[in-house]
């Protein structure tokens, strides 16, 4: 069963704070991808990653920093936390590549992690 | 810019009853997909239909994509309080997109035992 495990359900940091967010997967997906959810503005996404150290700006960088040393992980970094980055952050990851013929093969179908909820103080 | 919209925001409906959902999307596209979220989860993939196909259908899941009004609809027949979740559709432009999606804002189904 594929899986997307972040390393936090919730989280409570102060203003100023340096906040990692981790993420795993254990599907050798190419693609990883960070994402904030808020009320009324649906899924945003932060970054993505499509390889090994390789990393791309996404709708709304400020603030974020990411980093992907192993194709496995990837982390979110908080340079100095803000109250305005409480929200709701997910990872998710998928193929680069389709494999097989089903749609659960299909490349570009993304796996989500449960979620971390992230409260800024 | 949303590329997917969602419609209506909000749908309650009886145990039963089917459930229609609607998405717009603004730019051409590879695929569009369907996701559920459960409060407080993540999501997870329902379906997904390519750009060069018209009705795909996944046990109580109808979905039709027109790409000439650059719209799709997500139908869920004889719907179960367990079908209480929010919906998104997302589309993916493919090329050198690395498999982006871009993600509308969401139906909110309440289905009612």
């Amino acid at each position: 069963d594929v899986k997307v495990t972040q390393s936090s359900r919730y989280l409570v940091k102060r203003t100023g704070e340096k906040v990692f967010l981790e993420c795993v997967q254990d599907m050798d997906h190419e693609n990883m991808f960070w994402y904030r959810q808020d009320p009324g503005l649906g899924l945003r996404l932060i970054y993505f990653s499509y390889d090994v150290k390789m990393k791309e700006k996404g709708d709304i960088p400020e603030g974020y920093s990411v980093s992907r040393e192993k194709k496995e992980r990837f982390s979110l970094i908080l340079e100095s936390a803000s109250t305005n980055q409480t929200s709701m952050y997910l990872c998710a990851s998928s193929n680069r590549r389709g494999r097989g013929t089903s749609d659960l093969g299909a490349k570009n179908i993304q796996y989500f992690g449960a979620g971390t909820r992230l409260s800024v103080l | 810019s949303q590329q997917g919209e969602e419609d209506p925001q909000a749908l309650s409906i009886q145990e039963g009853e089917n459930a229609t959902m609607n998405c717009s999307y603004k730019t051409s596209i590879n695929n569009l997909q369907w996701y559920r979220q459960n409060s407080g989860r993540g999501l997870v993939h329902l379906i997904l239909i390519r750009s060069n196909e018209r009705e795909k259908h996944s046990g109580r899941l109808r979905v039709t994509l027109d790409t000439s009004k650059k719209s799709s609809s997500l139908l869920i027949t004889a719907s179960r309080a367990a079908d209480t979740a929010s919906y998104f559709c997302a589309t993916n432009a493919g090329g050198t997109s690395y498999g982006k999606l871009t993600f509308g804002q969401g139906t909110i189904l309440t289905v009612h035992p």
